[in-house]
């Protein structure tokens, strides 16, 4: 399954409301999406799995939702510390894929 | 506190072979499916390899297929990646990572700081 994650580039100030996309070539098996954040120099950590279930200890700023091939994360009001890379990975399908990425970068 | 490091990285020639370890701690191993994901330089991510909680499945992308060996020994909680054949195009940081999920259907929950791997002439 090919994720492609749109825009690929978001510029927004802190405040602000993101919205990132994740689309699938196909329906994505029980919602097996997740999301994660990776900041410069740092490994990637997990946001949101199952499509919409916050991993421990992520603020709940950050949602996900979506179903079938058409995936959303959203940072309701953006801190500092939360412009990084994200990517979208699907796991309904073997073997699992990655998106290319969304870059969230401060206007 | 669930932690996993990685060691082993570095340089090897097209051809060569390196292996990397990941060491982990703050939770049940054996209990656990393991992988590896890998970075090229300015890429995404991309999933390598994943092994089951036993040790007794194992799973490989295609490209590392025949050249890639993933095991673990659940005595010294410890994750391995054998690497053979190396090509040019194997250069990355490679993350190893506890996966969540089953039978190859795994996401990741917690992942190490990574270990460079550069293959070059």
């Amino acid at each position: 399954i090919v994720l492609t994650q749109s825009p690929g580039t978001l510029s927004l100030s802190p405040g602000e409301r993101a919205t990132l996309s994740c689309r699938a070539s196909q329906s994505v098996s029980s919602s097996s999406l997740a999301w994660y954040q990776q900041k410069p120099g740092q490994a990637p950590r997990l946001l949101i799995y199952g499509a919409s279930s916050r991993a421990t200890g992520i603020p709940d700023r950050f949602s996900g939702s979506g179903s079938g091939a058409d995936f959303t994360l959203t940072i309701s009001r953006l801190e500092p510390e939360d412009f990084a890379v994200y990517y979208c990975q699907q796991y309904g399908s073997a073997p699992n894929t990655f998106g290319q990425g969304t870059k969230l970068e401060i206007k | 506190e669930v932690q996993v490091l990685e060691s082993g990285g570095g340089s090897a020639q097209p051809g060569g072979s390196l292996t990397l370890s990941c060491g982990a701690s703050g939770f049940a191993f054996s209990t656990y499916a393991m992988a590896w994901v890998r970075q090229a330089p300015g890429k995404g991510l991309y999933w390598v390899s994943a092994i089951s909680g036993s040790g007794g499945s194992t799973y490989y992308t295609d490209s590392v297929k025949g050249r890639f060996t993933i095991s673990r020994d659940g005595s010294k909680n410890t994750l391995y990646l054998q690497m053979n054949g190396l090509r040019v195009e194997d250069t990355a940081i490679y993350y190893c990572a506890r996966c969540s999920g089953t039978k190859n259907r795994y996401y990741f929950d917690y992942w190490g700081q990574g270990a460079l791997v550069t293959v070059s002439s």
